[in-house]
């Protein structure tokens, strides 16, 4: 069983409205959680972290956290074209000596 | 500050063969961690180093090796390649290790044939 789910998607949302991108674990001893975005042939570049239940926001992007139900989130406002790309999410395990788990990521199209 | 460097970035080997893949971390980093990343299992965890010992190994054969040097650098080290070795090679440092923020390289992208 895969610990980091994500919805492989493709997400398509039109230019500046709100992206909506989910992430459910498994491991309850997850502490932290993290956002990378990768471009097709890029390597991963970090969004955010969130550690605390709740709502953390950087500019356009918001993370949510959410332990009871071991679901996190990022929402990204105002979305642009630049925005497309594949969205990891990744929890540090504390089952794997706080490697980072990947889910598999959801591609994100912002469509003009 | 200079972000994480990888050496080669693409290589091409057939099976049978070993590949050596390198890793400079950023300036000041003494963690690095290496991933594999496949269109099927995604992004998955290899080894993990810190002040030249490997701290922590994910769920892969002994095929896969690697060292750490005095000034962080790291090596990563595939013996007897298979056709399915053929993966984006990710190479990431952090300031102290896992624990921390991890910054990833360009990676090294790996075909076996």
């Amino acid at each position: 069983q895969k610990e980091v789910e994500q919805n492989s998607g493709p997400l398509s949302v039109p230019e500046g409205a709100i992206a909506s991108l989910n992430c459910t674990y498994s491991d309850r001893g997850s502490q932290s959680f993290f956002w990378y975005r990768q471009y097709s042939g890029k390597s991963p570049e970090l969004i955010m972290f969130i550690y605390s239940n709740g709502d953390k926001e950087d500019g356009r992007f918001t993370a949510q956290l959410n332990k009871a139900s071991q679901y996190v989130s990022l929402l990204i406002r105002d979305s642009q074209p630049s925005d497309s790309a594949t969205y990891l999410c990744a929890a540090r395990g504390s089952n794997s000596g706080y490697a980072l788990n990947f889910g598999k990521g959801t591609s994100l199209l912002v469509t003009p | 500050k200079a972000g994480v460097t990888q050496t080669p970035r693409y290589l091409i080997k057939t099976r049978g063969q070993q590949v050596t893949l390198s890793c400079s971390p950023i300036s000041g980093h003494r963690s690095v961690s290496w991933y594999q990343q496949t269109p099927g299992q995604g992004l998955q965890f290899l080894f993990e180093y810190f002040s030249e010992t490997q701290r922590n190994k994910g769920n892969f054969p002994g095929r896969f090796s690697g060292r750490q040097f005095s000034n962080s650098r790291s090596e990563m080290n595939v013996s007897t390649l298979e056709l399915g070795d053929s993966a984006l090679y990710l190479c990431a440092s952090s300031l102290s290790g896992l624990e921390d923020t991890q910054y990833f390289g360009p990676g090294t992208r790996l075909t076996v044939l």
